[in-house]
């Protein structure tokens, strides 16, 4: 069975002070890890996808890193509009329609 | 580009009362239609997906039904709504075909809350 587990659930920092989210996940086959956010009240929005391990995609303050087990996404200077929920999600090959989504990791950055 | 549109955006819904939420995706054909629910501090959970018209396949057994008229159109229903419906719903789509590697994409939600 596919599983995501992301860490920390919750995470307060202050404007300027960096971090990294983890994303750790159990797959058969990964087809690709995607990363979203969620401010309150909206649906997810998508981020990047990851294909394999090495890969980085940057975007503005953000940056996500893949290995054969983990996903971080790196926040650099934060901001206080980066403040969200951030979810990761794999899709595992073998024909399913279906992602596996991790519970998200609820980010607040202090001005 | 494509675009999802949900609606309505909130409701409050007395309990034993019908449901019927829309989902429509526009600038895109033969999608995978997908109905979540997610809860506080829960995650996401899968209701429903659909790899075409007519076609759903549901995840969990619950009070809740889903259709899929058009091409482009979800429809998540309920004919007597429960306290435990109380949630808030997303439809998401991705494109059909291919690998199964592109991410899904998410409307905006609706907040529902069952009195």
């Amino acid at each position: 069975e596919d599983q995501v587990t992301q860490s920390p659930e919750a995470l307060r920092l202050q404007e300027g002070e960096s971090s990294s989210l983890n994303c750790s996940y159990t797959v058969s086959g990964l087809r690709g890890l995607f990363w979203y956010r969620q401010d309150p009240g909206k649906g997810p929005e998508f981020l990047f996808t990851l294909y394999s391990a090495g890969e980085e995609k940057e975007k503005e303050r953000l940056k996500a890193t893949l290995t054969k087990k983990e996903s971080f996404l790196h926040i650099t200077a934060p901001k206080p509009e980066d403040s969200a929920t951030y979810l990761c999600a794999v899709q595992a090959s073998g024909g399913s329609y279906i992602p596996t989504f991790g519970r998200g990791t609820s980010l607040i950055v202090h001005p | 580009s494509q675009t999802i549109h949900q609606w309505p955006a909130t409701l409050v819904q007395p309990v034993g009362s019908p449901l019927s939420l829309e989902c429509t995706v526009e600038g895109t054909s033969n999608p995978n239609l997908y109905w979540y629910r997610q809860a506080a501090g829960r995650g996401l959970q899968l209701l429903f997906y659909s790899v075409g018209i007519g076609q759903i396949s549901s995840e969990v057994p619950q009070n809740l039904s889903a259709s899929r008229p058009q091409d482009r159109q979800f429809i998540l229903s309920s004919k007597k709504l429960l306290l435990s419906d109380s949630g808030f719903y997303l439809c998401a789509w991705r494109p059909l075909g291919g690998s199964y590697n592109s991410p899904l994409h998410f409307g905006n939600g609706t907040r529902l809350t069952v009195t």
